[in-house]
């Protein structure tokens, strides 16, 4: 079966500093996703993306974050200036069309540790 | 999006079958209901999902109760590798660019 990659599995950074989580959603997959753990919580929604911008953002996803898809396969998250807080895991989604009963694919996720 | 309850934690042994209940009394008539789970350090990964009748595929049944007010996720033959947290959850076919809300989910020990 088609899976949803992310690199690197562990990133680790210095707060304040700028970090870059990239994943390559299935290829055919039209909606992009990313989402966040923090270690011993529950998933939560960051954002959707379709057609090239934003199609719903979560209040997590403040103007420190933003995404792209800067070539045909790459889907990235970009965290401006990292917070202690934004340590977690970040997983990354991909679904070929929008529907109720479209099961989403995601990847193994961004371990992401800020010192 | 219409909200499920599950038990926060389930024990079964393994090669015995597994029942996960869920709660999901204001369901809509265009909710999915899609189950999810989560092994220990991984992605959450689709296992199965249902609108009106039983579904089965190679990982699990879902049974959905004819209200649809509830729905039991199956596992027939629960090994080590089953345990992981499940995730029940609703989906409307009209929702916006269909985001998953997790929720708790129900932590399924398998007991060798």
């Amino acid at each position: 079966e088609p899976e949803v990659t992310q690199t690197p599995s562990h990133q680790v950074t210095q707060m304040g500093q700028e970090v870059i989580l990239r994943c390559v959603p299935i290829s055919n997959h039209l909606y992009f996703y990313w989402y966040r753990q923090i270690l011993g919580q529950k998933v939560e929604f960051l954002v959707s993306f379709y057609n090239n911008e934003i199609s719903e953002k979560s209040e997590i996803f403040d103007d420190q974050f933003s995404v792209e898809r800067p070539d045909g396969s790459n889907f990235t998250l970009k965290i401006r200036s990292t917070k202690l807080e934004d340590s977690a895991m970040y997983f990354c989604a991909s679904i070929r069309e929008s529907s109720g009963g479209t099961k989403q694919f995601f990847g193994p996720g961004t371990r992401l540790t800020v010192l | 999006d219409a909200k499920t309850t599950q038990p926060n934690s389930m024990e079964s042994n393994e090669e015995e079958p597994v029942h996960l209940p869920c709660n999901h009394s204001t369901i809509s008539g265009t909710d999915y209901i899609h189950w999810y789970r989560q092994l220990p350090s991984q992605g959450p990964e689709y296992v199965i999902h249902g609108l009106t009748s039983n579904v089965n595929n190679r990982m699990a049944s879902l049974a959905i109760a004819e209200d649809r007010k509830s729905s039991t996720l199956i596992l027939h033959r629960a090994t080590l590798r089953d345990a992981a947290v499940y995730y029940c959850i609703l989906r409307d076919v009209k929702t916006s660019y269909d985001k998953v809300i997790f929720g708790p989910g129900t932590s399924l020990s398998v007991i060798p």
